[in-house]
């Protein structure tokens, strides 16, 4: 069974510019979310989504938005990128599983501002 | 906001010695997941805790959630090596899916 696929894994953006990361969960997992690690900040949730909708949403301005497919894949654009977007981007899926809802995080997506 | 903080921050321990990370919340949780992130890697999903005092063991680690729901904590019992790796806790209130991540615990293993 495939993982979850995060495309792609390393990224060099300038200032002002405009980012899309791609995520897409395991086979049959409806609900993916979206998550920003920092080492200041540490790991910070920016939003879920589940069968095309938004269910949930952190404190993250406007510029970070993302959206969902019918096949579950899911996107994440950044606009007018800022040096402080540098970070690693997580992506999740879940399911019930034996141990709760089990969230399987992709490798992510290095992202640096320059 | 909701802020979910762990003490430790860091954790040194000789291999074979036992080693707790607790999670505290500033607000009662409905639920509370814990990860596990080696190095370089990504957090991989461990155990999930629902109830109100709820013990949970797998194999050398043992999670509890407090009766409060508002703190957790993770046992481990005679370290290895390969538990090597910052070990996050993740809680989130009722009728969501939002999980805030606490501010992890970076264990490391002395053989």
């Amino acid at each position: 069974k495939a993982g979850v696929t995060q495309t792609p894994r390393y990224l060099i953006k300038t200032r002002g510019q405009q980012v899309t990361l791609s995520c897409s969960p395991i086979s049959g997992h409806r609900s993916v979310s979206w998550y920003q690690q920092t080492p200041g900040q540490g790991l910070q949730f920016l939003f879920e989504y589940f069968s095309e909708t938004q269910r949930n949403k952190g404190n993250f301005p406007g510029r970070f938005s993302g959206r969902q497919f019918s096949n579950s894949r899911s996107e994440m654009n950044v606009s007018t990128l800022e040096l402080g977007d540098s970070a690693l981007y997580l992506c999740a899926s879940s399911f019930e599983g034996e141990w709760g809802t089990e969230a399987f995080f992709g490798q992510g997506t290095r992202l640096t501002v320059v | 906001g909701q802020q979910v903080m762990q003490i430790p921050q860091y954790q040194h321990v000789q291999e074979g010695e036992d080693f707790t990370t607790y999670c505290n919340s500033s607000t009662t949780l409905s639920n509370i997941q814990w990860y596990k992130q080696r190095p370089g890697g990504h957090p991989v999903f461990l155990i999930q805790l629902v109830k109100s005092g709820e013990v949970k063991k797998q194999k050398r680690l043992t999670f509890q959630f407090g009766e409060a729901k508002k703190n957790s904590s993770l046992h481990i019992t005679a370290t290895q090596t390969t538990d090597v790796g910052t070990y996050f806790c993740a809680g989130t209130t009722s009728g969501t899916y939002k999980y805030i991540f606490g501010t992890g615990t970076r264990l490391k293993v002395l053989a």
